[in-house]
């Protein structure tokens, strides 16, 4: 099974910070690696797929990037609507799945 | 409007068992693939299970096999988990999401369903 790894597992920023948040895969997934945020009490929302585009109606401070083992999930300028747990998540073995365990942003 | 609705959660023992639907709308069901996903107290995203969309191929992860089923009722828009043997580890909300073929994303997710199991 393709193990995902999240780091860090929390941080704090102040707003209008440049957030970034790296997704490590145990093995190669391509491209196909997706990013989620998901607030307390609420189901995740997808916010970048494929590694790098943009989810309908999701702000453009949001970017992702990488390929392989290696991606970033980059907030250009944090608010405060931003405070939230990110997930990444790879399809590369669909239709079996693997989430990373979790990135906390707080202000 | 896409809508997923997730119900049949709630207080079981262990050993247990419980049926828990997802009602789709706004959408043509029978086109996707769908997906059963859990999230334990204060944990992160475990994928549970899959169904392709005419229900040919079931997939299901190592911790849940041979004690939940996944299916689906296309005519009533309608997928479904039946979870049995439960266990204190299968404490989590379940969401239903739809994955989309071609960008293999989860773009839609419902409000999640309780299931908790006491000893």
């Amino acid at each position: 099974d393709i193990q995902m790894i999240q780091s860090p597992s929390s941080l704090s920023a102040s707003v209008g910070d440049r957030v970034t948040i790296t997704c490590r895969s145990s093995q190669s997934i391509s491209l196909w690696l997706n990013w989620y945020q998901q607030k307390p009490g609420k189901a995740p929302k997808v916010l970048i797929y494929s590694t790098s585009n943009l989810q309908d109606g999701v702000p453009s401070r949001f970017s992702g990037s990488g390929s392989g083992t290696n991606f970033t999930l980059t907030i250009s300028s944090l608010q405060p609507e931003d405070c939230a747990t990110y997930y990444c998540h790879q399809s590369y073995t669909t239709p079996r799945y693997t989430f990373g365990q979790g990135t906390k942003v707080e202000i | 409007e896409v809508q997923l609705v997730e119900s049949g959660g709630g207080l079981v023992k262990s050993g247990g068992s419980l049926r828990l639907s997802c009602a789709a709308s706004g959408f043509n069901f029978g086109g996707f693939s769908m997906n059963w996903v859990r999230q334990a107290p204060g944990k992160g995203l475990e994928w549970v299970s899959s169904i392709s969309s005419g229900s040919d191929y079931k997939y299901y992860a190592d911790s849940v096999k041979g004690r939940f089923t996944i299916s689906r009722d296309n005519g009533k828009n309608t997928l479904i988990l039946q979870v049995n043997s439960l266990r204190a580890e299968d404490t989590a909300v379940y969401y239903c999401a739809r994955v989309v073929a071609t960008t293999r994303v989860f773009d839609y997710w419902g409000q999640g369903t309780q299931v908790t199991v006491s000893s």
